[in-house]
Order: structure tokens, then sequence, then C-alpha cells
């Protein structure tokens, strides 16, 4: 199985500011197949990044993916309120998939 | 639109058994995936397996296979994970999501609004 660690578990920042979140696998990730979804309270996830680096129909080009191998990261150029919520990395290049734990964005 | 409508939050007793459902509607059914997902509140996300509603086809993560069983219902668009006999540790939100294309290796795009299991004596 290829465990997902990501972190920082908590990351406390101000709006307007910018917020680098990374994801590390336990295995090298088949074909970059690493996916980031946003989580807000009493919410299903939501898409945003898929393949390392494609941003999902509909989100704002502040949000960016980059990383290949077994180390990617999502970066969120300029905060704004909505983004604060729980972030999860998913690898769906091996079966089982696995997610990693999360890390919440706080308002600082 | 696409959607996923699952049913409704249900209080069981440990050994009973549950079926929940996932209704699609706004694409083809037979052409994408869907993936169950677990989340215990307050918690992280758990890859409990995917089904092919066309074959079906299904594979599991080996932390739930034996245990639930993922099913298809091509007449009404209908996805399905039971239980024959729950656990208290079952006790979570479960998510269904559709895959963003017809692969089987795919993001989850789609999702259901979750349903609340609670699994308590």
């Amino acid at each position: 199985e290829n465990d997902l660690t990501q972190s920082p578990g908590t990351l406390s920042l101000s709006p307007g500011e910018r917020a680098t979140l990374s994801c590390r696998a336990s295995q090298t990730v088949s074909n970059n197949y690493l996916a980031w979804y946003q989580q807000k309270p009493g919410q299903a996830p939501r898409l945003l990044i898929y393949g390392a680096s494609s941003r999902a129909t509909g989100i704002p080009d502040r949000f960016s993916g980059s990383g290949s191998g077994t180390d990617f990261t999502v970066t969120i150029s300029r905060l704004e309120p909505e983004d604060f919520a729980v972030y999860f990395c998913h690898q769906y290049g091996n079966s089982p998939n696995t997610f990693g734990q999360g890390t919440r964005l706080e308002i600082k | 639109d696409v959607q996923l409508v699952q049913s409704g939050a249900e209080v069981k007793k440990p050994g009973e058994s549950l079926r929940l459902s996932c209704q699609t509607s706004g694409y083809s059914f037979p052409s994408y995936w869907i993936t169950w997902v677990r989340q215990v509140p307050g918690k992280g996300l758990e890859w409990i397996g995917r089904i092919d509603p066309s074959d079906p086809y299904t594979n599991y993560s080996p932390s739930f296979e034996g245990h639930v069983t993922i099913s298809a219902d091509k007449s009404s668009s209908t996805v399905y994970l039971e239980w024959s006999s729950l656990k208290t540790s079952d006790t979570a939100v479960y998510y269904c999501a559709r895959h963003l294309t017809w692969l089987q290796a795919d993001p989850l795009h789609i999702w259901g609004q979750g349903t609340l299991v609670t699994v308590s004596s």
C-alpha cells in the first residue's frame, strides 16, 4: 500500500498570504496520478487538482499543483477567506488507492 | 447536471445488515466508475473500493474486502454499499464518488452528499 503523509498537520495563515501544502508518498505514484481535494465542515470533498498539476473545472487559478514521483505540493498563491478548509491528497495510480491524513488550513 | 444522491442517515446495532444507496443522474451510468470512501467524523478519508457499473467489476481495499460488498443496478442507475454484519467500528460517513473520466485509475470528481452510519448497541 502506498502511504501518503501530508505536512504540516495544521497551517495558520492570513488572507492574502501564500499557502504551500505537501504530500509525500511511501512509493512512487504511478503516472503521477495524484489528486488534491478541499473539504469544508459538513460537506463532501471537492476535487481541486488531478494528475499532480491539472486544475479541475471551475477551480480558480490561485490553486496550483506540482511535483512528481513521491513528492507533491499544492500552492494557493493568495488566500481568500473561502480557502480555509481541510485539504487531502489522494493517489489513484495504484490499488488500493490511498489518501493522506489531511492538512487543516486555518485563519491566523 | 451530474448528481449523486445518497440514502439517508442510518442507526443500526452491531450484527445487523445494511445497504446504502447512491442514485446517479445526468450522465451515462455504465460509462464511469464509482468509488466508495469512508470518513470517521473528524478524521481522514479511507478508500473502500470501486465498481465499473458496465460489468460490474469491483475491487476493494484489503482493509474492507470481505466485510462490504459494492454492487450496481443499471436499471435504476444506482450503486450500493452493503454489510451483512455491522460492527461499531463501521460508524462513519460514507461517500460515493464518480470518476472524472471512464478510466479505472482516476480522480474522484462528483461526490454524493454522504450518509452517516451510526452503529451502537
